[in-house]
């Protein structure tokens, strides 16, 4: 089945640097990869997301890039700020038998943005 | 206001008392599904529901079982918890299918002495 693995598992930055968070997934068929923030005590939200046939997909301070080739997809936090401190979660859509309907998530990277 | 909800917020209780944690929203959605939470090892999914009366297996089903006879409520039925399931658990939504935005519930934080 899909396997998705996601690193690092925290990273710290300075406000106004750059964040990348990186994953990998097995499944070469996968064709939806989204990306989920969770702030402490809440549910998880989506951030953005990218489908198959795009490499890139931007929005304001938020891009996520996507290689299939390698199997691998990445998000791209630029000018961090406090704010953009909490968890983030990346996901692969498997599309192979019954998993088509399937989300399968990474183990997250914790992410701290110092003032 | 859209939403998802989940109640309890919060549960404590013993091996083998079964339990039920609701799940509803208010959107109109089709698909729903279940999640658990645990440290290192990020969102596991349940079961997943593609519309009423349509249910199935996520990655981790063992110990639980769904229903969906409405389209709004999705609840998760423990019969019989064990320790191994104290995690935090996820209700989530989208309009008709898994790539589309999911909108998470707030969670509920169960622990199982």
């Amino acid at each position: 089945g899909e396997n998705v693995e996601q690193h690092p598992s925290t990273l710290s930055v300075q406000e106004g640097d750059s964040a990348v968070i990186k994953c990998t997934y097995s499944d070469s068929a996968s064709n939806y990869f989204p990306w989920y923030k969770q702030e402490l005590g809440k549910g998880p939200q989506l951030i953005i997301d990218i489908r198959s046939n795009v490499g890139e997909k931007k929005d304001q301070r938020i891009a996520v890039t996507l290689n299939k080739t390698a199997k691998h997809f990445s998000l791209h936090i630029t000018e961090t700020q406090p704010e953009d401190s909490a968890v983030y979660f990346c996901a692969a859509s498997p599309n192979y038998g019954g998993a088509t309907n399937k989300l399968i998530f990474g183990t997250g990277t914790l992410l701290a943005v110092q003032p | 206001e859209a939403q998802v909800t989940q109640n309890p917020r919060y549960l404590i209780t013993v091996t083998g008392k079964k339990l039920t944690v609701t799940c509803s929203q208010n959107m109109n959605h089709e698909y729903m599904s279940w999640y658990r939470q645990d440290p290192g090892l990020g969102l596991r999914q349940i079961y997943y529901s593609m519309n009423v009366e349509v249910t199935d297996k996520g990655d981790v089903p063992e110990g639980y079982k769904v229903s969906r006879k409405e389209k709004r409520n999705f609840p998760l039925i423990l019969e019989s918890p064990s320790p191994n399931q104290t995690s935090l658990y996820f209700c989530a939504s989208s309009p008709a299918a898994v790539r589309e935005t999911q909108y998470f519930g707030p969670g509920t934080r169960l622990l199982v002495l």
